[in-house]
């Protein structure tokens, strides 16, 4: 069974402060990774992606991945209200086919 | 920018009543999908669909589920006898490639609501 896990939350965090979201997955033969936001009653809108070692920067965010590891992140610098969402991690790879297999989501506030 | 597009946004129906769920995938996209999310948990892959075949299934997609493409457009999934539990967030999603690192585009989703 391939897992993946994020701590559910809430994830409180101040207007303007870095988010730190994690991941971790039990397949490693996993090679791509996700990070969809999701609003509530909304579908998953797609943030970045990573598939390399270390980082990878799109504008606010940063993810991080360490395959040794098992671990993948999102950073959200200089955190907006308009940030607080679900996010969601799904990862792929050779042992999953083409689907996708996604955490629970990490709830996060951002606190005006 | 182009989207997936996916119709009814809810659709409530009696339970034992079949019910088909439409979906426009990305133009130029050649790989399909649909996904569920009950509420409150995670989205889980249901079936994968490419040059009108089912490439991938899980378990939940049972013989109650099946797939077309009609026509050169249209994606679609129909539940033939909905149960209670069908209840869900249906989401279609689609894809330029088979290739694992491919993004997969996911639509606005259709509420099943069964009764």
């Amino acid at each position: 069974q391939k897992e993946v896990e994020q701590n559910s939350g809430p994830l409180s965090v101040p207007e303007g402060a870095i988010a730190s979201l994690n991941c971790t997955y039990s397949d490693r033969g996993s090679q791509s990774f996700f990070w969809y936001r999701q609003y509530s009653g909304k579908s998953p809108e797609l943030i970045m992606f990573i598939y390399s070692n270390g980082d990878k920067e799109d504008g606010r965010f940063t993810a991080q991945l360490n395959k040794a590891s098992q671990y993948v992140s999102l950073l959200i610098r200089d955190s907006q209200p308009s940030d607080s969402a679900t996010y969601l991690c799904a990862v792929n790879g050779p042992n999953t086919g083409n689907q996708f297999y996604f955490g629970t989501g990490t709830s996060l506030t951002v606190i005006p | 920018e182009p989207e997936v597009t996916q119709t009814p946004s809810h659709q409530v129906t009696q339970m034992g009543q079949e019910v088909i769920l439409r979906c426009v995938p990305i133009s130029n996209h050649l790989y399909f999908y649909w996904y569920r999310q009950i509420l409150g948990q995670k989205v889980e892959f249901l079936v994968s669909f490419y040059n009108n075949e089912i490439s991938e299934k899980s378990e939940i997609f049972d013989d109650q589920f099946s797939v077309e493409r009609p026509d050169g457009s249209n994606f679609t999934l129909k539940i033939r006898s909905t149960k209670l539990e069908d209840s869900a967030m249906y989401f279609c999603a689609s894809s330029w490639t088979h290739s694992s690192t491919d993004t997969q585009y996911f639509g606005p989703g259709t509420r099943l609501t069964v009764l």
